[in-house]
């Protein structure tokens, strides 16, 4: 099956700069990435996603990018604010709809 | 329901003993997920229904470990002779059956084996 890895485990960052988290995927076929964030003790929500006929899509501050030929995508969270903080998790999925997760990434925003 | 509801929220029991998780997945989603989210991990995929079939159990660990979704709607996750390693938050998601449609979670049930 599909093999998601995710980096960093942790990152922190001060208030107003910018958070990168890396993620790459093993099985050629997928072609659906979304971005979960979870908060302390809540359900994972979704916050972004891309698909492989895209390279980039922004949502305000929130951007992903994809790298198809790479197998490797990535989440960019601009002028972050300490609401940002949260674990984030990203997920590969292919059209047998699975959906592998990255084992997540502590981004702590300090004021 | 407006969201996917799962029950118990908390499962403390013991060694040896039988449990059973439920799920109830937004109404109209045909596809049903579980996964199982230990601390700092992200959620593990156990299992896939599409309707009332299973479509994928690939990730069910062992035979101690069955879910079931007799109607196409709520789906129940069983787990025989629960071992301390069992002890995770059991996460439901639900969606419209594609593979490139948002995931919906449920608030998760904690089971704790002692």
């Amino acid at each position: 099956g599909e093999n998601v890895e995710q980096h960093p485990s942790t990152l922190s960052v001060q208030e107003g700069d910018s958070a990168v988290i890396k993620c790459t995927y093993s099985d050629s076929a997928s072609n659906y990435f979304p971005w979960y964030k979870q908060e302390l003790g809540k359900r994972p929500q979704l916050i972004i996603d891309i698909r492989s006929n895209v390279g980039e899509k922004k949502d305000q501050r929130i951007a992903v990018t994809l790298n198809k030929t790479a197998k490797h995508f990535s989440l960019h969270i601009t002028e972050t604010q300490p609401e940002d903080s949260a674990v984030y998790f990203c997920a590969a999925s292919s059209s047998g709809n699975q959906f592998y997760f990255g084992t997540g990434t502590s981004l702590t925003v300090i004021p | 329901g407006a969201g996917v509801s799962q029950t118990p929220s908390n499962k403390v029991t013991e060694k040896g003993k039988y449990v059973e998780l439920r799920c109830d997945p937004i109404s109209g989603h045909t596809a049903l997920y579980w996964y199982r989210q230990s601390l700092g991990q992200g959620p593990e995929f156990l299992i896939y229904f599409q309707g009332t079939g299973a479509a994928d159990d690939s990730g069910l660990p062992n035979d101690r470990f069955f879910a079931v979704r007799p109607e196409g709607s709520v789906s129940t996750l069983k787990i025989q002779r629960t071992e301390r390693g069992d002890s995770a938050v059991y996460l439901c998601a639900s969606n419209q059956g594609s593979n490139t449609g948002e995931l919906f979670f449920g608030e998760g049930s904690r089971l704790t084996v002692l």
